[in-house]
């Protein structure tokens, strides 16, 4: 099966970038989606197609994907983006979802 | 404005079936234009993709997470306009929250959410 790793927790200051890595095998080749989820609520898509971005999601959230990774940025975070965010593909016919990292603005 | 409602019994004993339904309001799930997705989340944890079923007037399929497949089956009502999921044979592996999520299909991401449904598997 194929797997999605991202680094378990990242801390900002407010203010400053934060980025997010999402790592899989020839990932680069793939489409990749970014979830927000925030404590008891739903997962928000942030980014699909590796750096659109739905309406209503601020330009300080951005995406990138080559190689063997994918990055979300956050730049100018704020304290309201503290939540866990979740990295997805697509392979063999399955959704994959990345382990998850903790965003802490601190 | 569509929106994905998840409801079922909260509380499943091990080995028994656990069935949910997703209730869709402001939109029908025979449109053909939608694939219809159910993913869980074990509190404290991250995200699993369970399956998704794709229905429209004149045809309908669905496709499974690999690890899951002999025990999932994802079903329509279109009178109802709800989705269904049964996954047999629970273990207390599979106590978590339970959604519902729409996508375009390729190229594959949810763009929409349910509340989410918890589910405890407990004797």
């Amino acid at each position: 099966s194929y797997d999605l790793t991202q680094p378990p927790s990242v801390s900002v200051s407010p203010g400053q970038t934060a980025s997010i890595t999402c790592s899989g095998d020839k990932l680069g080749h793939k489409y990749v989606s970014w979830y927000q989820q925030k404590p008891g609520q739903s997962p928000v898509l942030l980014i699909y197609e590796d750096k659109k971005r739905p309406s209503g999601i601020p330009e300080r959230f951005s995406g990138s994907n080559s190689g063997n990774t994918a990055t979300l940025t956050i730049g100018g975070t704020q304290v309201l983006d503290e939540a866990d965010y979740y990295c997805q593909t697509w392979d063999s016919s399955n959704y994959v979802f990345g382990s998850g990292t903790e965003v802490t603005v601190l | 404005q569509v929106q994905l409602q998840e409801s079922g019994p909260g509380l499943v004993k091990p080995s028994q079936t656990l069935s949910l339904t997703c209730s869709v309001s402001g939109g029908s799930i025979s449109s053909g234009a939608y694939y219809w997705n159910w993913i869980r989340q074990p509190v404290g944890k991250g995200l699993e993709w369970i399956g998704y079923i794709y229905y429209s007037r004149s045809t309908s399929h669905t496709n499974y997470n690999n690890t899951l497949r002999s025990r999932i089956s994802i079903s329509a009502d279109p009178v109802k306009n709800q989705i269904s999921l049964n996954l047999n044979s629970v273990t207390v592996e599979d106590t978590a929250v339970y959604y519902c999520a729409r996508d375009y299909g390729d190229p594959w991401y949810f763009h929409l959410w349910g509340r989410g449904s918890l589910v405890i598997v407990s004797s």
